[in-house]
């Protein structure tokens, strides 16, 4: 059973800082893996999707990348502004279509 | 762009009564999800829907759950006796031609809650 850790938990940074957050995953055997941003009281945004065939994938200041053989995925964000501000969710899809949410880096740009 | 609508917002019931989500998936895709999240808690997979049956259901998707595409853009999750442990975020989600290469897209949720 997918087992889905992001690490860490909550985070605040200063604006204009480079940050990465951290998701780690139980059963390499996935077909992908998404990033989402979720913010208070509503839906998920996607993110990113890096298939499992590929390494990174980037969109504009953010870039994720994927590991795996070990069961690993990073979400970088560079130059962070306080619209950065939400949480953070690591979805893997696994080989039965379903895909497993880490609980969330909850972020918290300061102005 | 498009997007995956869901109604109503917010939905409130008593204990037993019956409730019905619904949702209207982007219009070219073929699979369609129903998520929930509890209130501080993570989002929980519940049911996978392909070619008109359910390909995948988790454990909470138990008798009381059922999923239904009425027509060719409706998407709902029907729940026969509502519980207080089912007030959460109830999230719909559509993905493309090919689920597994494609991206996941999600409403912006139903709120349930129930008394």
């Amino acid at each position: 059973k997918q087992e889905v850790t992001q690490i860490p938990a909550a985070l605040s940074v200063p604006e204009g800082e480079n940050l990465v957050l951290n998701c780690s995953f139980t059963d390499s055997a996935i077909y992908n893996l998404q990033w989402f941003r979720q913010d208070p009281g509503k839906g998920l945004t996607s993110l990113l999707l890096i298939q499992s065939s590929q390494r990174e994938q980037t969109s504009g200041r953010l870039n994720a990348s994927l590991d795996k053989s070990s069961g690993r995925s990073t979400l970088y964000i560079a130059a962070s502004q306080p619209g950065d501000s939400a949480t953070y969710l690591c979805a893997p899809r696994d080989r039965d279509d379903k895909i497993i949410f880490g609980k969330g880096t909850r972020l918290h740009i300061l102005p | 762009e498009p997007e995956v609508t869901q109604t109503p917002s917010h939905q409130v019931t008593q204990m037993g009564q019956e409730v019905i989500l619904r949702c209207v998936p982007i219009s070219n895709h073929l699979y369609f999800y129903w998520y929930r999240q509890i209130l501080g808690q993570k989002v929980e997979f519940l049911v996978s829907f392909y070619n008109n049956e359910i390909s995948e259901k988790s454990e909470i998707f138990d008798d009381q759950f059922s999923v239904e595409r009425p027509d060719g853009s409706n998407f709902t999750l029907k729940i026969r006796s509502t519980k207080l442990e089912d007030s959460a975020m109830y999230f719909c989600a559509s993905s493309g031609w090919v689920s597994y290469n494609s991206p996941l897209h999600f409403g912006n949720g139903t709120r349930l809650t129930v008394t």
